[in-house]
């Protein structure tokens, strides 16, 4: 079983803002990050750290952590953003590990 | 513009042993500040950090396959690789070169498209 747990599936109503959530012990000491991955396509970075989105990535994107749970908010969701998130965080021994995923779906 | 690209075989048999390397281009593997690693995806499932390795040769494994996987750097061509032994049909995959830093961040900013191997007889 995967140390970071995450939702298997959310919906948004398109417009309307989602949070996507990622709990787990190592996010009281290490950021979270944030990926999102289209079918057949790579996984791409799209937030990461207490306040920091890549260039390129739409702004309706944002992130946040209370206690041991990291959560990555979409407001506005947008068709184009249907597509599955993975959070992804390290630990203390340099041990890297993802989320299960979590499939979002936009109405 | 950082890119990574996977190579390496398709198809592997049962027991034998896969061994992928990914080529960067756009930026030096060496680098300061920044690891390389390799994840890997079953087909319809979730991402799995396998192995990553830093320009010096500083190594870390993923503890649950760390007894069959070795990551290595050649800086001189600007590529690492992955080696992965005794393989069954579970080690199929798509497996991904990623860049990730060192810091508390720890974030994967740049992946390669992905390499899908299958492991069969």
């Amino acid at each position: 079983s995967s140390e970071l747990t995450q939702d298997p599936s959310v919906s948004v109503a398109l417009g309307q803002t989602v949070r996507i959530t990622c709990q787990g012990d190592r996010l009281r000491f290490f950021y979270a990050s944030w990926y999102q991955q289209k079918t057949g396509q790579a996984p791409i970075l799209v937030f990461y750290g207490k306040n920091d989105r890549p260039s390129g990535i739409p702004d309706r994107f944002s992130g946040s952590t209370s206690g041991n749970t990291a959560s990555l908010t979409i407001t506005g969701a947008q068709a184009e953003d249907e597509a599955d998130y993975f959070c992804s965080s390290r630990d203390t021994n340099n041990v890297w590990v993802f989320g299960g995923g979590t499939k979002l779906t936009v109405l | 513009q950082l890119q990574l690209q996977e190579s390496g075989p398709r198809l592997v048999k049962p027991s034998e042993t896969l061994s992928l390397t990914c080529t960067v281009s756009g930026d030096s593997i060496s680098k300061s500040a920044y690891y390389w690693g390799w994840i890997r995806q079953p087909p319809g499932k979730g991402l799995e950090w396998i192995a990553s390795i830093y320009y010096s040769g500083i190594t870390y494994y993923n503890p649950s396959l760390k007894s069959r996987v070795t990551i290595s750097v050649d800086t001189s061509k600007n590529q690492f690789s992955l080696n992965v032994s005794s393989l069954t049909a579970a080690d199929t995959s798509i497996y991904y070169c990623a860049r990730h830093d060192i810091t508390i961040f720890g974030r994967f900013d740049y992946w390669g498209q992905g390499s899908l191997v299958a492991v069969s007889s």
